[in-house]
């Protein structure tokens, strides 16, 4: 099975609200964690990512938090907007391996 | 650049054909991977080539063949497949193998018939 899973297969908001979207882990030895977005008939995109000696991490309308102690990873987006919409997949890496993907958010902004 | 490509775009192939998914990058990563996604999954692991040597194949059949002719490419050679191998071939790059961010290609569609 996966070791990385999301909490909620699909998310819908309106426009302007604030995302959050949840991803679990049960493998303790990960100390890497990656979201990337996809869209429809592309390939996964890049969002953030974390390493395990962080516990929060920035960029742009979006912030990644890990708490290790529950094994939970979270994506919040600011602002959300059309574009937005997307599947979110959380992944893992292992202990340095190749990464691990969990099952994927459906994102849909209403406007 | 910071771009995977990959053609084609679209395939659709009988199941006795043989044919082949081409991938490329020039941002002098030198860890390469394929994957296959289903509908509404997330991408699975295939192969991973690491400074251009076969490291990971996670127990794919053999009618899928990997090759890296050099740094900056990477094949898969499909031969016999079947309708269940119909899916999305997505190519990624990263910096080195392990835990870097992973670039990834538009993906090829694949539909076996």
């Amino acid at each position: 099975g996966e070791s990385v899973g999301l909490h909620l297969p699909t998310l819908s908001v309106q426009e302007g609200d604030n995302s959050i979207i949840n991803c679990a882990y049960s493998n303790s030895a990960s100390d890497y964690f990656i979201w990337y977005k996809q869209e429809s008939g592309k390939g996964p995109q890049f969002i953030i990512d974390i390493r395990s000696n962080m516990d929060k991490r920035q960029g742009q309308r979006v912030t990644v938090l890990l708490n290790k102690t529950v094994k939970h990873l979270s994506l919040q987006i600011a602002a959300t907007q059309p574009g937005d919409s997307a599947v979110y997949f959380c992944a893992e890496s292992p202990a340095g391996t190749a990464l691990i993907f969990g099952k994927g958010t459906t994102l849909s902004v209403s406007s | 650049d910071t771009e995977v490509t990959q053609t084609p775009k679209h395939l659709v192939m009988g199941m006795t054909n043989k044919k082949s998914l081409k991938c490329e990058q020039h941002m002098g990563h030198r860890a390469m991977y394929w994957y296959k996604q289903k509908a509404k999954k997330p991408p699975e692991l295939m192969f991973v080539y690491s400074y251009e040597k076969l490291s990971i194949n996670e127990s794919v059949p053999s009618r899928f063949s990997p090759e890296c002719p050099n740094s900056s490419l990477l094949n898969l050679h499909l031969h016999a497949l079947q309708p269940e191998d119909s899916a999305l071939y997505l190519c990624a790059s990263s910096q080195a193998p392990g835990a870097y961010e992973q670039y990834f290609g538009p993906g090829t569609r694949l539909t076996v018939t």
